[in-house]
């Protein structure tokens, strides 16, 4: 199985900070690689999918990036609704498998 | 508008089984792939299950042999048929709309809740 190792687990910033989540898969996955937002008592959203893709309808301040077997969500200017739990999900083979989730507070 | 309403979770005792479904509206289920992912309580996502438009099935080792995904084209309705619950299977279980391994899950439910407990 694929093991997909998120870092770190939690982050708290302020309204306008930049935010990085790294995801590293245990072996390549090219660049089949998602990410979802979840809010409390809420189902996840997906915020950007093949590794760089932003979601139709999601904010531009969400991007993601790849190096190697190396991916990052980055929020470029974090806002209060951004709070929640980021997860990172590989689909390059079976099982599907997250990574152990990033929860993100606004100080 | 594309949605997803899962039903059928509840309390079972372990060793007993139930069947979640997920209807569908303004998505077809025969012509998507669809899972099944679950969330144990204050823990992380786990991806249980997929179908294909063919057809085609695939399975979390932790519920291979005891958990079966099917669909009712009739009824766009996708399931989960779960015999032989644990402890550990309780979880709210969500379906969604899986874009295939280029894509992501696009299209979430609100998730059912399954209990197991003696």
């Amino acid at each position: 199985d694929i093991q997909m190792t998120q870092s770190p687990s939690s982050v708290s910033a302020s309204t306008g900070d930049r935010v990085t989540i790294t995801c590293r898969a245990s072996q390549g996955i090219s660049s089949r690689l998602a990410w979802y937002q979840q809010k409390p008592g809420k189902a996840p959203k997906l915020l950007i999918y093949a590794a760089f893709s932003l979601q139709s309808g999601d904010p531009s301040r969400f991007s993601g990036s790849a190096s190697g077997t190396d991916f990052t969500l980055t929020i470029s200017s974090l806002q209060p609704e951004d709070f929640g739990t980021y997860y990172c999900q590989q689909g390059y083979s079976f099982p599907l498998t997250f990574g152990g989730g990033t929860k993100v507070e606004i100080k | 508008e594309v949605r997803l309403v899962e039903s059928g979770g509840g309390l079972v005792q372990p060793g007993g089984s139930l069947r979640i479904s997920c209807a569908a509206s303004g998505l077809t289920v025969s012509s998507n792939y669809m899972t099944w992912v679950r969330q144990a309580p204050g823990k992380g996502l786990e991806w249980v299950s997929v179908i294909y438009s063919a057809g085609t099935t695939h399975y979390a080792d932790s519920v291979k042999g005891r958990f079966t995904i099917s669909r009712d084209d009739s009824k766009n309705t996708l399931y989960l048929q779960m015999n032989s619950l644990r402890v550990g299977d309780a979880a709210v279980y969500y379906c969604a709309n899986y874009g295939g391994n280029s894509g992501g899950m696009d299209v979430w439910g609100q998730g059912t809740t399954v209990t197991v407990s003696s």
